[in-house]
């Protein structure tokens, strides 16, 4: 296991579609974050799991976001009637539940970056 | 949480010792100061980490006053490749309690020239 993937790496869609967004994380952390970044700016906090459940979402994360993480290992990102505002990097990171030195280190992923026309 | 401050751009030279200093006036009792770096198009790495005093790694070094108000990340000789965006954050207590997700600012966009 070489580190986070998300899959894709870039995504271009029209206005109002749907789009779904894939985190393979570390093998065996149990914490999951989701984060966008827009350019210029640091990455924004959207929502965190714990093995398979939510344990906080952002204000950020309206109705039409909806993460998943159905085994504990994989998760999802879907983006409903997709707006041109949701052009962003989505990040993914992954920590385990005992860190035994850093507690704030987190690892991400490479980002899967959304163009919406 | 406690918000961060830190320069929004830094030039240096290959070779130089860079200090990027971030203040955290309300820096809580139970909080840790941590580092990222991150680079174009990639997802931010983390650096280090410390809660007082000074922290060394391979890479870099932390420097915490006593009121921890401030840091100072200090990256000895610098090369072409340490230009990149670095992030001071603080927060995130040690165990499994209290809240996990990292609070990012603008950072600090450091560009080395040869």
């Amino acid at each position: 296991d070489t580190g986070v993937s998300q899959d894709p790496r870039h995504k271009i869609t029209k206005r109002g579609q749907n789009v779904t967004f894939r985190c393979d994380p570390i093998s065996e952390h149990n914490r999951l974050y989701w984060y966008r970044q827009t350019l210029g700016q640091g990455p924004e906090f959207l929502t965190y799991f714990q093995n398979e459940a939510q344990l906080e979402k952002s204000r950020l994360l309206s109705d039409r976001f909806s993460a998943e993480r159905p085994k504990g290992s994989f998760s999802t990102l879907e983006i409903q009637r997709t707006e041109q505002g949701d052009s962003a990097m989505y990040l993914c990171a992954s920590s385990p539940s005992r860190t035994s030195g850093s507690s704030n280190e987190q690892f991400f992923g490479p980002g899967t970056r959304l163009t919406v026309l | 949480l406690a918000k961060t401050t830190q320069p929004i751009s830094m030039d240096s030279y290959e070779g130089q010792e860079v200090n990027i200093t971030c203040s955290h006036n309300n820096i809580a009792t139970n909080d840790y100061i941590t580092w990222y770096q991150q680079f174009p198009s990639q997802g931010p790495r983390f650096i280090i980490q410390g809660y007082k005093t000074k922290v060394t790694n391979e890479v870099a070094s932390l420097f915490i006053p006593a009121d921890r108000k401030s840091s100072t990340l200090s990256l000895p000789r610098v090369s072409l490749s340490d230009t990149a965006v670095y992030y001071c954050l603080v927060g995130g207590p040690k165990g499994d309690t209290g809240r996990r997700a990292l609070t990012f600012g603008s950072g600090t966009r450091l560009q080395v020239q040869p």
